[in-house]
């Protein structure tokens, strides 16, 4: 049962537009949610987080959006720079440092 | 200030025989947790060590097993191990088990 998914398995956008990633969940009791950016023959690199008590956050060019209601969250980056293109990752937990439930993961290509 | 460091970076094995793997957490960083990464998918929770106990485990087989000495360091171990152990292994650290988990680039390891 994959309580995390990434329906996408791969996007690509032109440098400078804005790049969507979307995450959907099943699992009511996640309350933390994670986003996280893996290069090949690197670990995940951690981006942005939020808690179920808020709808957004922001860090830079980076906003994580959560639609509680929905079950569903999404990254943005804008604008998106070709240094940008990795594989990413949403992860939730039952609060902040318990397990993590990873999605299958969505490879980003942003192309100059 | 050193990140998550882990060692081996890459590891041969033939069915059968055991391994382990080993963790250094972020300076400052007293949880250490394991995940297991197949190829094209997500990370999976493995187990989490706090205080030198395992405080969470996911859905491993007892073949997984884990310790974390006083210095907070980790090791994992597996035994008879199988093909479909064939994995990257990562190790995350975090502050206690109310904060972020920060990711070390990893254990290719594969089984023969």
């Amino acid at each position: 049962d994959q309580q995390v998914k990434q329906n996408s398995p791969s996007l690509s956008v032109q440098e400078g537009r804005i790049s969507i990633l979307n995450c959907d969940y099943t699992n009511s009791m996640f309350d933390y949610f994670l986003w996280y950016k893996k290069y090949p023959a690197e670990g995940p690199t951690f981006l942005i987080s939020i808690s179920s008590i808020k709808d957004k956050n922001e860090d830079g060019r980076f906003t994580v959006f959560l639609n509680k209601s929905a079950k569903h969250l999404s990254l943005h980056i804008v604008p998106s720079q070709p240094g940008d293109s990795a594989v990413y990752f949403c992860a939730a937990s039952k609060g902040q440092g318990g397990k993590l439930i990873f999605g299958q993961g969505t490879e980003l290509s942003v192309k100059p | 200030d050193a990140g998550v460091t882990q060692s081996p970076t890459h590891l041969i094995k033939t069915r059968g025989q055991q391994v382990t793997l080993r963790c250094s957490p972020k300076s400052g960083h007293d949880t250490v947790s394991w995940y297991q990464q197949a190829l094209g998918q997500g990370p999976q929770f493995i187990f989490q060590y706090y205080e030198e106990e395992e405080r969470q485990r996911g859905n491993f087989p007892d073949r997984f097993s884990g310790h974390q000495f006083p210095n907070y360091s980790s090791e994992l171990n597996v035994n008879a191990l199988w093909l479909g152990d064939s994995a990257l292994y990562l190790c995350a650290s975090s502050l206690a088990v109310r904060e972020t988990q920060y990711f070390g680039p990893g254990t290719r390891l594969l089984v023969l």
